[in-house]
């Protein structure tokens, strides 16, 4: 099993639509986490850190569920903008000491 | 404000051929990362650095090597290309101490790398 998985998708939504996405892992000592967006051929970049306590960005809302090892991602009104992969990212611990495992992406088109 | 900074954008080499990516940072980062991605997976880690003058191994270390003689600076180095390594190579950089980094990681755009 991987550390970290996703669902690569691809979501394709109207504009205007509520998408969301999860993300499990499967180390219970894991630290932190982060969604990512990442557009073709480009760099990933940060999208939002994820709180235990959920947190809101605009139209994202990112959430922790610790009892069942899953975050997740809303996303409200869709944009043709919001067309990209996006990435969990997960800090832990194992007995190799503290790592990042990034997932392999959702992809979501958002279309006119 | 640079922020990451990768160089070269583009390369392409023949196997058995050697080569120095540049990755150089002003943030005043800690650490900095080598990644790999290739299509439909994850960025896999190749070599990290937590401090000056300090290397670790990351996912996928074989066939790479990695030096940070100054904090700004991560170099990755191909001693010997194999068609294997054509890839797209990320830098990053984060906050961190103590061995560990909550911290969310900064990215180059990215070096496009292609082994003949």
């Amino acid at each position: 099993r991987k550390e970290v998985e996703q669902d690569p998708g691809p979501f394709n939504v109207p504009e205007g639509a509520t998408v969301a996405f999860n993300c499990t892992y499967s180390n219970s000592a894991s630290q932190s986490f982060f969604w990512y967006r990442q557009d073709c051929r480009k760099e990933p970049k940060l999208l939002m850190s994820v709180y235990s306590s959920g947190n809101e960005d605009g139209r994202f809302t990112a959430q922790l569920n610790r009892a069942s090892q899953y975050i997740s991602l809303l996303i409200r009104d869709s944009k043709l903008s919001d067309s990209a992969t996006y990435l969990c990212v997960v800090n832990m611990y194992d007995t190799g000491g503290f790592k990042t495992i990034f997932g392999a992406g959702t992809r979501l088109f958002v279309k006119a | 404000n640079a922020g990451v900074t990768q160089t070269p954008k583009f390369r392409v080499l023949k196997t058995g051929q050697s080569m120095t990516l540049l990755c150089a940072q002003d943030m005043n980062h800690e650490y900095m990362y080598w990644y790999r991605q290739d299509p439909g997976m994850g960025l896999r880690l190749i070599h990290y650095s937590v401090g000056e003058g300090t290397t670790a191994k990351g996912e996928v270390p074989d066939g790479y090597n990695v030096s940070r003689l100054k904090k700004q600076n991560f170099l990755l180095g191909l001693e010997s290309a194999a068609p294997s390594q054509t890839s797209v190579y990320f830098c990053a950089s984060s906050y961190g101490q103590g061995g560990m980094s909550n911290q969310p990681q900064h990215f180059g755009d990215g070096t496009r790398l292609s082994i003949l």
